[in-house]
């Protein structure tokens, strides 16, 4: 019954490959985002799509490719893993609109070795 | 760039102390949230505040709006152990539901 659910867990893998993170809702949210947390866990919004259109994309390294098959569905997939990828990834869903309650996932702690 | 300032960064107090956390900015916002985070966890909602001014109860939790919407407080009355975690507040603005997050606040309470 997990309201926002991305998969996997963990992810440890090394430098130069391509890895991708999956994330589903099941709360009915039109709108998904990914964060991106770092190791003084400061969150950063990295892209949010409202009805499988892009409608927000911060600077982020064209090697990240958000997609978004349907509502329900955000996965984030990284080519060319760099060390500085290591993070926590967050997905999200809400409504969109102001003062809207966004819903995070469990995270995806990435360590690129 | 909008930046949320947190303080303190950090803030390890006893059981039953009162605690206020801040959170800055120089960006006017339309709304501002509180999340709290626990370890392993993604952040979970405690308020949303809209009104410059505004002031909101959450049992021991009291939150409030600058008049000007560019900061906001978070004040926690006769803290307990299942207080502990990382505060963060966010700012949102425009229609795309941006929540911008602030710097965070890592608080733990001891017995």
């Amino acid at each position: 019954d997990t309201a926002v659910s991305q998969t996997p867990k963990y992810l440890v893998t090394q430098m130069g490959n391509d890895k991708s993170i999956k994330c589903e809702q099941n709360l009915g949210h039109d709108t998904m985002y990914w964060y991106k947390q770092d190791s003084k866990k400061f969150l950063k919004i990295m892209f949010s799509y409202n009805n499988k259109e892009l409608i927000i994309n911060e600077t982020v390294p064209n090697r990240f490719s958000p997609k978004s098959p349907d509502k329900a569905h955000l996965n984030l997939h990284i080519n060319s893993l760099e060390l500085g990828d290591s993070a926590v990834y967050f997905c999200a869903s809400s409504h969109r609109g102001l003062n809207t309650e966004a819903f995070f996932g469990q995270g995806t702690r990435l360590t690129v070795v | 760039t909008q930046l949320l300032e947190q303080s303190p960064q950090f803030l390890s107090i006893q059981e039953g102390e009162n605690l206020t956390v801040y959170c800055n900015s120089s960006s006017v916002f339309s709304s501002l949230q509180w999340y709290r985070q626990e370890p392993g966890e993604g952040p979970v909602l405690l308020v949303t505040v809209v009104t410059g001014g505004e002031v909101k109860k959450l049992k021991r939790l009291t939150f409030q709006f600058g008049d000007a919407r560019k900061d906001s407080s978070l004040h926690i009355t006769a803290a307990q152990p299942g207080d502990t975690g990382l505060y963060l507040c966010a700012g949102i603005t425009g229609t795309a539901s941006k929540l911008t997050f602030g710097t965070g606040t890592r608080l733990q309470v001891t017995l």
